[in-house]
């Protein structure tokens, strides 16, 4: 079946460095991908998103990479903070009103001090 | 800010019996949700609602069953709770086809959900 999935279950960085977070998709039909961040004790929360017809997309400190060739999503975090230690979900929509979100596994971020 | 409120953060049940999670969201979002996430699976679509009283089924909704009879309340239920439904259980809610961009979705802080 078609799921998305990431490349690593955990990643450290030091802290102000640079984090990138992997995430592989295999449904061609999605349109819409979304990054959530999930700290402990809370439910995910949105952080950025982008849609099929782009390719970069930046926030604050965020930014969010698409690569549709080799169905590949990243989230690019700058000046990595000890704030920023949560799991992080990449998501796919397949069509509109968010009604089929999937989610990857997750890939839990540990910032050292 | 939006808000969505499940009532119980943690419960304890045990097998077979019926088990009531409840979802509250304050910003009058078509769209509601009900997911559980276990480690190493992420978060899977177990129902979800576009409207009042309507109700679709989602990747896994065997064993459970949903209600919404206001758009402000999803429930979800567990008509006989088994070991292998304890979870967390996250609801969320998104506007809908118009406003916010599709697929955004809030989501409240979880139910841990134990059933021995």
């Amino acid at each position: 079946g078609e799921n998305v999935g990431l490349h690593l279950p955990t990643l450290s960085v030091q802290e102000g460095d640079n984090s990138i977070i992997n995430c592989a998709y295999s449904n061609s039909a999605s349109d819409y991908f979304i990054w959530y961040k999930q700290e402990s004790g809370k439910g995910p929360q949105f952080i950025i998103d982008i849609r099929s017809n782009m390719d970069k997309r930046q926030g604050q400190r965020v930014t969010v990479l698409l690569n549709k060739t080799v169905k590949h999503l990243s989230l690019q975090i700058a000046a990595t903070q000890p704030g920023d230690s949560a799991v992080y979900f990449c998501a796919e929509n397949i069509g509109t009103g968010g009604f089929k979100t999937i989610f990857g596994a997750g890939t839990r971020l540990f910032v050292k001090a | 800010d939006v808000k969505v409120t499940q009532s119980s953060r943690y419960l304890v049940k045990r097998t077979g019996e019926k088990v009531f999670l409840e979802c509250v969201q304050d910003m009058d979002h078509e769209n509601m949700f009900w997911y559980r996430q276990d480690p190493g699976l992420g978060l899977r679509l177990i129902y979800f609602s576009y409207d009042v009283k309507m109700k679709e089924k989602g990747d896994i909704p065997e064993g459970y069953s949903v209600s919404r009879e206001k758009k402000e309340r999803f429930s979800l239920i567990l008509e006989s709770a088994s070991t292998n439904q304890t979870s967390m259980y996250l609801c969320a809610s998104s506007l809908g086809l118009a406003g916010a961009p599709p697929g955004e979705l809030f989501f409240g802080e979880g139910s841990r959900l134990t059933v021995l």
